[in-house]
């Protein structure tokens, strides 16, 4: 079946500027959560969504990072003002449910750069 | 707080030979462990995870890892080792809540680039 879509997978943005990125997870899948992988690092928690609140937003850095999953399915990250240390790759993950024992499939990523 | 150590930035290794990626972790209490693959321009692919049980857990494509409490440690091993296999390694952790509470969070390790040579 389909796994976790992301677009775009580059985003190229000037300092200042609001961008958006969209998550599509696996349907049916419940969880979903957006991690940052910044160059030679793994990836760090952002944000987890149950349904369509979310459960735990402890790893946003300030903000101007927001997300939303208004259907409990598509989630878009947003994030106002942009700053070079923005630039990273943002990876999107689904899971069947919130245990522990479910793995997380993650998406390709969308690599935003901001100049 | 919760942490994942990967000690070897890289690890080369002979095609045919057995390989071992290390992986250390610190939780508060009990843990859930995984290993994932990060292919070039790739997303993050599943390889194993330890969840409760039997020590030693096989995955995908012949990997398996050994849970060692004492040690706390979640070392990946293939005996012998292919080419495709060059990739980079990421071990993750995540503590285990009784009460259910508490968030679902992956920590990850830096990883680990596996390069075997031909």
């Amino acid at each position: 079946g389909a796994g976790v879509s992301q677009t775009p997978s580059n985003k190229v943005t000037e300092k200042g500027k609001y961008v958006e990125l969209r998550c599509d997870p696996i349907s049916g899948h419940t969880a979903l959560y957006w991690y940052r992988q910044s160059l030679g690092q793994g990836p760090e928690f952002l944000i987890y969504f149950q349904g369509t609140g979310a459960a735990d937003d402890s790893g946003l850095p300030n903000d101007r990072f927001f997300a939303v999953r208004p259907e409990g399915s598509v989630s878009t990250l947003k994030i106002q003002r942009t700053e070079r240390g923005d630039s990273a790759v943002y990876l999107c993950a689904s899971s069947p449910g919130t245990g522990g024992v479910y793995e997380q499939y993650f998406g390709p990523g969308t690599r935003l750069t901001v100049t | 707080a919760q942490s994942v150590a990967q000690p070897e930035d890289q690890v080369n290794v002979a095609e045919g030979n057995p390989l071992t990626v290390k992986c250390t972790y610190s939780v508060s209490g009990n843990p859930y462990l995984f290993w994932y693959v990060q292919y070039p321009n790739r997303g993050l692919q599943f390889l194993l995870k330890y969840i409760t049980g039997d020590n030693l857990v096989k995955g995908s494509y012949g990997f398996e890892a050994e849970f060692n409490k004492s040690q706390t440690s979640f070392h990946l091993k293939k005996p012998s080792a292919l080419v495709s296999d060059s990739a980079l390694y990421f071990c993750a952790v995540r503590e285990r809540s009784y009460s259910g509470a508490g968030s679902y969070q992956l920590t990850f390790g830096k990883g680990t680039k596996l390069s075997v040579i031909p």
